[in-house]
C-alpha cells in the first residue's frame, strides 16, 4: 500500500513553454504533499508543501509564480513550471504520507527528469 | 538548531562484506528518524524508520539502524552486502510533531564491488 505515481517520468521541452508534472496518491488520500527538487549528486530541496483545497506553501528563495502547484482532490497534486528555461532542468520528486504526523513515514513518487532545451 | 549530518559522501565495499552508512543529528525535540534509499532516476524509498519504540529497528533488504541518544546517532547497517544495494542512502530526520519539519541529510553513496 502507499503507492505515489508521479506523472511523466522524463520530459524534454523548449525553453518559454510550461510543463506540467502530476502527483497522485494511489490507494490512500493525502491532505498534504511536497515537492522536492534535486541536483546531480545532491539531496532533496524542499521546495513546497501542497494542501489540498488552499494555497500550496513555499519554501524561501522558490518563486510562486514559476512553479505553480495545484492541490485539487485528496490524491492529485500538480506542479506547472512555467516558462521554463534551461536552469529548471532538474529532477523533480513528490511525496505524500499516509497518515499525520512525525512518526508516519514519506512515500515517494518515482521523480520526474526534466531538461529545457 | 536541528541538524543532520551524514558523515561519509561515499561508502564502498565487497560484496558479502558489511555495509556501515553513518547518521548523527542535532536537535533539542526527540525526532523520528527514517533511512530512505535511491537507486538512479527513481524516487526515495524507505528502508526503515525509529519512532521512539525499540532502538535497533530492522528495515527491508536486510538494512537495521541503532537509535543511540547518547551520541545522537541513527547509523544504517547490513551485515553482507549485495551488489543491488549499490544506490543512494539519505537518512532523514523529522524534528516536529506534524512531522512537516524534515531534514534530508546530503546522502551517501554506497557502492559494491564484486
Amino acid at each position: 500500500g502507499a503507492v505515489v505515481s508521479q506523472h511523466p517520468s522524463w520530459v524534454i521541452c523548449k525553453s518559454g513553454t510550461s510543463v506540467k508534472i502530476e502527483c497522485r496518491s494511489l490507494d490512500f488520500q493525502a491532505t498534504t504533499m511536497f515537492w522536492y527538487r534535486q541536483f546531480p549528486k545532491q539531496s532533496l530541496m524542499l521546495m513546497a508543501t501542497s494542501n489540498e483545497g488552499s494555497k500550496a506553501t513555499y519554501e524561501q528563495g522558490v518563486e510562486k509564480d514559476k512553479f505553480l502547484i495545484n492541490h485539487a482532490s485528496l490524491t492529485l497534486s500538480t506542479l506547472t513550471v512555467t516558462s521554463a528555461h534551461p536552469e529548471d532542468s532538474s529532477f523533480y520528486i513528490c511525496s505524500a504520507r499516509w497518515e499525520a504526523g512525525s512518526n508516519s513515514p514519506l512515500h515517494f513518487g518515482n521523480g520526474t527528469r526534466l531538461t529545457v532545451t | 538548531a536541528q541538524s543532520v549530518t551524514q558523515l561519509d559522501s561515499h561508502v564502498s565495499v565487497s560484496e558479502g562484506t558489511p555495509v556501515l552508512l553513518r547518521c548523527n543529528y542535532s536537535s533539542s525535540y526527540s525526532p523520528s528518524l527514517f533511512w530512505y534509499v535511491q537507486h538512479p532516476n527513481k524516487g526515495l524509498q524507505l528502508l526503515l524508520k525509529y519512532t521512539s519504540a525499540a532502538t535497533l529497528v530492522k528495515g527491508i533488504n536486510g538494512f537495521e539502524a541503532e537509535f543511540k541518544k547518547s551520541e545522537t546517532s541513527f547509523h544504517l547497517t547490513k551485515p553482507s552486502a549485495h551488489m543491488s544495494d549499490a544506490a543512494e542512502y539519505f537518512c532523514v530526520v523529522s524534528f516536529n510533531q506534524a512531522g512537516t519539519a524534515l531534514i534530508f541529510g546530503k546522502g551517501t553513496t554506497l557502492s559494491v564491488s564484486s
